[in-house]
């Protein structure tokens, strides 16, 4: 139990556009989803919160306008990177939590994304 | 500022070695302990957990931790390890004022025939 799929599991892409990268939670309802970012050999870096039907909650230094969050319903979150820009390359982590705290997070594959 | 920290970065040993990987905190509150792995090309998986009770706590595949709260620390223990357990390994922790998970850096662990 508790799968969470990611969608592609990699893409490439021009400067300039933009990419939607999807988090799915397969067999259970996740109050809050969360996007990271992991750089290569370093830890994973939170980029966002999102819980269903709400704003995301943004953590510092992290471009709202450029990283668009939307979790339309308790299976479903998007990450979209608007106006992709090569320093965007990166693998993006989604994790989903049956709560609205944090206590236990099931985490995605991940998405490479690579920005040319 | 709160901070989870991972004392080795990269560590290789034999089959049948045991294993020890540091981590610590700096927060002086009530929190909440994760061991997770990554092997390669596979997502995180929780290895285990630690919300309260017993301090030393037993996870899959032989895995166990041990929380000492006046060392902040929850070091991840294995007596004998295998090849299989080849991958990268993040200690996670959470308060609940802090409504995010704060990983460590990450263990590469290498484990040779």
């Amino acid at each position: 139990g508790a799968v969470v799929s990611q969608h592609p599991s990699r893409v490439i892409c021009k400067s300039g556009t933009s990419v939607k990268i999807e988090c799915r939670s397969l067999d259970f309802q996740a109050t809050t989803m969360f996007w990271y970012r992991q750089f290569p050999k370093q830890s994973l870096m939170l980029m966002a919160t999102s819980n269903e039907g709400s704003k995301a909650t943004y953590e510092q230094g992290v471009e709202k306008d450029k990283f668009l969050i939307n979790h339309a319903s308790l299976t479903l979150s998007t990450l979209t990177v608007t106006s992709a820009h090569p320093e965007d390359s990166s693998f993006y982590i989604c994790s989903a939590s049956l709560t609205s705290t944090v206590y236990e997070q099931y985490f995605g594959p991940g998405t490479r994304l690579t920005v040319t | 500022a709160q901070s989870v920290s991972q004392h080795n970065h990269h560590v290789i040993l034999s089959e049948a070695a045991s294993l020890e990987l540091g981590c610590n905190y700096s927060y002086g509150g009530t929190v909440n302990l994760f061991w997770y792995v990554q092997y390669p090309g596979q997502h995180l998986q929780l290895l285990l957990k630690y919300f309260s009770g017993d301090p030393l706590v037993k996870g899959i595949k032989g895995f166990e931790a041990e929380f000492i709260k006046s060392k902040f620390s929850f070091n991840l223990r294995k007596p004998s390890v295998q090849w299989s357990d080849t991958a990268e390994y993040f200690c996670a922790v959470n308060a609940d004022s802090w409504g995010k998970l704060q990983f460590g850096a990450g263990t590469q662990v290498v484990v040779t025939p």
